[in-house]
């Protein structure tokens, strides 16, 4: 069982649709970090969210904390084929603790 | 900046084989970490280290040793490999804690035949 549940699993869609995935937990975090990973590289850090509700956006990503800290949520508007990725969400507790990833293949 | 750079990129080993994974980073992180990814399980920690000669266990440890004896440089061993092995391997750093963002290495990909 994961600690900290992504879904979906894997979407595939069309240049310029609009997306969100998500990072659920029954678990506070004291903050949640996302991470992008292409094949054959280890994954990136896109953004971390550390207070509830709080709301980052980095370009046509949009990162939400949720108000009690045990979920997040990344939207990204207009997909382009660069953003093609395993998209990955962690939780802090005294270690870090990863989601299973979401898989977004988008297709121009 | 290198960075983290993990060697070798790929290996195949047969059962019961012993090999060493390659870790360093030239960013003089306290912390280190191993991680193995397998499809749809996200990233497990192995071992992690918060400084030179220090060590310790995390999720998956069983199978695998360590060793910290510098800043730059852990390598991950495993004595008597096993097909449940075969994964992706990650190694990162962080300046001073576990709550800082990670610096991945780009993996090592192990194939245990």
């Amino acid at each position: 069982t994961q600690l900290l549940e992504q879904s979906p699993q894997f979407l595939s869609i069309q240049e310029g649709e609009n997306l969100t995935v998500y990072c659920n937990s029954s678990s506070v975090f004291s903050s949640l970090q996302w991470y992008r990973q292409e094949p054959g590289e280890g994954p990136v850090l896109l953004v971390t969210v550390v207070t509830g509700g709080e709301v980052k956006k980095l370009k046509r990503l949009t990162f939400q904390f949720g108000d009690a800290r045990k979920d997040s949520s990344l939207h990204i508007t207009a997909a382009q084929p660069g953003d093609t990725g395993l998209y990955l969400c962690a939780g802090v507790r005294n270690k870090l603790v990863f989601g299973a990833g979401t898989i977004l293949r988008v297709k121009s | 900046n290198a960075g983290v750079t993990q060697t070798p990129k790929f290996r195949i080993l047969k059962i019961g084989q012993s090999m060493t994974l390659q870790c360093a980073q030239d960013m003089n992180h306290n912390y280190m970490y191993w991680y193995r990814q397998d499809p749809g399980m996200g990233l497990k920690l192995i071992y992690y280290s918060v400084g030179a000669g220090i060590t310790d266990k995390g999720e998956v440890p069983n199978g695998y040793n360590v060793s910290r004896s510098t800043t730059e440089d852990f390598p991950l061993r495993l004595e008597l490999a096993a097909p449940s092995q075969t994964s992706v391997y990650f190694c990162a750093s962080t300046p001073s804690d576990s709550n800082q963002p990670q610096h991945f290495g780009d993996g090592t990909r192990l194939s245990i035949l």
